[in-house]
């Protein structure tokens, strides 16, 4: 069974960049899963940061794409996200997670989220 | 982007009650769509992905139907662990994929 760890500073300061990493465990993060950031504001609803496959290729939530970056450490078994310029607004639950590969057509995309990390809450204050 | 609709915001039903809970996409997410069920301070869990598939060990009182636009998750008799927050997810159109805002469902 997969399973997941976020780590990462709890209290960010604004402007500043938000780093967290997310160990797996029990399963290789080379084999089929893709590996995803989401994130939920107190109190509020769930939103999909973006994704990685564990050769490199990354998906990004429009909405957020200049700021995120998401890097995956085969050898650590681990991927990490990276968002720069934070505000109050970032202020969140941030859980990893690992989506099933879907294939559609010709290629695939990550589908929905089989199992999640416990979740880190990052407070973005000065 | 497509927007995820749930209704009610907010489910009141007595234990052993049926429960019916809506999700409706802004377009079209065919099969696509998946429920999670989060409890406080826990993260999601999957319940249902291809609109109507159980996820691993999810009990049989949990059915999820529709296509298309329209979506309904069912609890067929509500059990105490069951009362929480639910989530649908499509994925069809990505990305991103988008989550509905979630129905909690509490007791009456």
């Amino acid at each position: 069974q997969v399973q997941l760890q976020e780590s990462g500073p709890g209290l960010v300061k604004p402007s500043e960049t938000l780093s967290l990493t997310c160990a797996v465990s029990g399963y290789s993060i080379s084999s089929g899963y893709y590996w995803g950031w989401i994130r939920q504001p107190p109190g509020k609803g769930l939103e999909w940061i973006g994704s990685i496959y564990h050769s490199g290729s990354t998906y990004y939530n429009p909405s957020l794409k200049s700021r995120v970056t998401i890097s995956v450490d085969t050898s650590k078994n681990q991927f990490s996200l990276k968002l720069s310029s934070v505000t109050a607004a970032d202020t969140a639950v941030y859980y990893c997670a690992s989506e099933v590969k879907y294939y559609y057509g010709s290629g695939s995309y990550p589908a929905w989220i089989d199992y999640w990390g416990q979740g880190t809450l990052v407070t973005v204050s000065s | 982007e497509i927007v995820m609709t749930q209704s009610p915001a907010t489910l009141s039903v007595s234990p052993g009650e049926r429960a019916t809970l809506s999700c409706r996409a802004s377009q079209s997410v065919s099969s696509n769509l998946a429920w999670y069920q989060q409890k406080p301070g826990q993260a999601p869990r999957l319940l249902i992905y291809g609109a109507s598939t159980r996820a691993t060990g999810i009990p049989a009182r949990f059915s999820g139907s529709g296509s298309g636009t329209e979506f309904t998750l069912t609890i067929s008799s509500l059990q105490s662990e069951d009362f929480a927050v639910y989530y649908c997810q499509q994925y069809n159109n990505w990305p991103p994929t988008t989550f509905g805002q979630g129905t909690k469902v509490e007791i009456k």
